[in-house]
C-alpha cells in the first residue's frame, strides 16, 4: 500500500512564524503536491514537483515556497504566517507511469491554525 | 481553464436510501474523471475513476458513468450505510498533466 505521511496532524502558529510543513512517501513517486482544503472551495493546488529539486507553482501560491531535496520528501513552506493561512493542508504524490499514473495517493493532512 | 462543479451539500439521507450525487465538468481535452472520498479525520483516498467517455468505474457499491455527451460524472449508490457518511469530491485529471482539479465537495450524512 502507498503510504504518505505528514510531520504533523494540528499545528499552531502565531502570525509572522516561519513554519514547515513535511512530507514523505514510501513508493518512490515522482510526483508530489501540496493542496490546501477549506470549506466550500474544496481543494485547491499550491505548489508540486516532478522530480527532484523542480517545483511548478499551482493555483494559490503566494505566501507559500516549496523544497524537494530528496525524491520521498516535499516541504511546504509558509514564509511568514498569516492568520488567512490558517486552513488544512494536504500531501498527495502520484506516478507519471504505469496504470495508476493519474491516481493521487494523499496525507492524512495537517490541521494548521495560526493566531 | 478546466473545472469542476459538484452539487451544493450538505445532503442528508437515511440508511438504505439511493443516492446521486451530481457533478458536471469543463474541460479543453479529454480527461480523467475522479471521484475521491474524505471519512471523518482522514485525507483523500480514491473511490473510483474512468478514463474515457462511457467507461463505468465502479467500487464499493458506488459507481459513476463517464458521459460525454453531457460532460457529467455523477455518484451513485443504490443503497447508502452509515458508513458512508464522508466528504465526496469529483475531480478531473487532463491527460499528461498530472494535476487534479476538483470540485468543491459534497458532505454527506447518513441517519440510522
Amino acid at each position: 500500500d502507498v503510504k504518505v505521511t505528514q510531520s504533523s496532524r494540528y499545528l499552531v502558529k502565531r502570525t509572522g512564524e516561519k513554519v514547515f510543513l513535511e512530507c514523505v512517501q514510501d513508493m518512490d513517486h515522482e510526483n508530489m503536491f501540496w493542496y490546501r482544503q477549506d470549506p466550500g472551495l474544496g481543494l485547491r493546488l499550491i505548489y508540486f514537483s516532478y522530480d527532484v529539486k523542480m517545483k511548478e507553482k499551482g493555483d494559490i501560491p503566494e505566501g507559500y515556497s516549496v523544497s524537494r531535496e530528496k525524491k520521498e520528501r516535499f516541504s511546504l513552506i509558509l514564509e511568514s504566517a498569516s492568520t488567512n493561512q490558517t486552513s488544512m493542508y494536504l500531501c498527495a504524490s502520484s506516478s507519471p507511469t504505469g496504470p495508476y499514473r493519474d491516481t493521487q495517493y494523499f496525507g492524512p493532512g495537517t490541521r494548521l491554525t495560526v493566531l | 481553464g478546466d473545472s469542476v462543479t459538484q452539487m451544493e451539500g450538505p445532503v442528508t439521507l437515511s440508511e438504505e436510501a439511493f443516492l446521486t450525487i451530481n457533478c458536471t465538468y469543463t474541460a479543453t481535452g479529454y480527461p480523467s474523471l475522479f471521484w475521491y472520498v474524505q471519512y471523518p479525520g482522514e485525507g483523500l483516498q480514491l473511490l473510483l475513476k474512468a478514463t474515457k467517455a462511457d467507461d463505468k468505474g465502479s467500487n464499493k457499491g458506488f459507481e459513476a458513468t463517464y458521459r460525454k455527451e453531457t460532460t457529467s460524472f455523477h455518484l451513485e449508490k443504490g443503497s447508502v450505510q452509515v458508513s458512508d457518511s464522508a466528504v465526496y469530491f469529483c475531480a478531473l485529471s487532463e491527460w499528461g498533466a498530472q494535476k487534479l482539479v476538483f470540485g468543491q465537495g459534497t458532505r454527506l450524512t447518513i441517519n440510522p
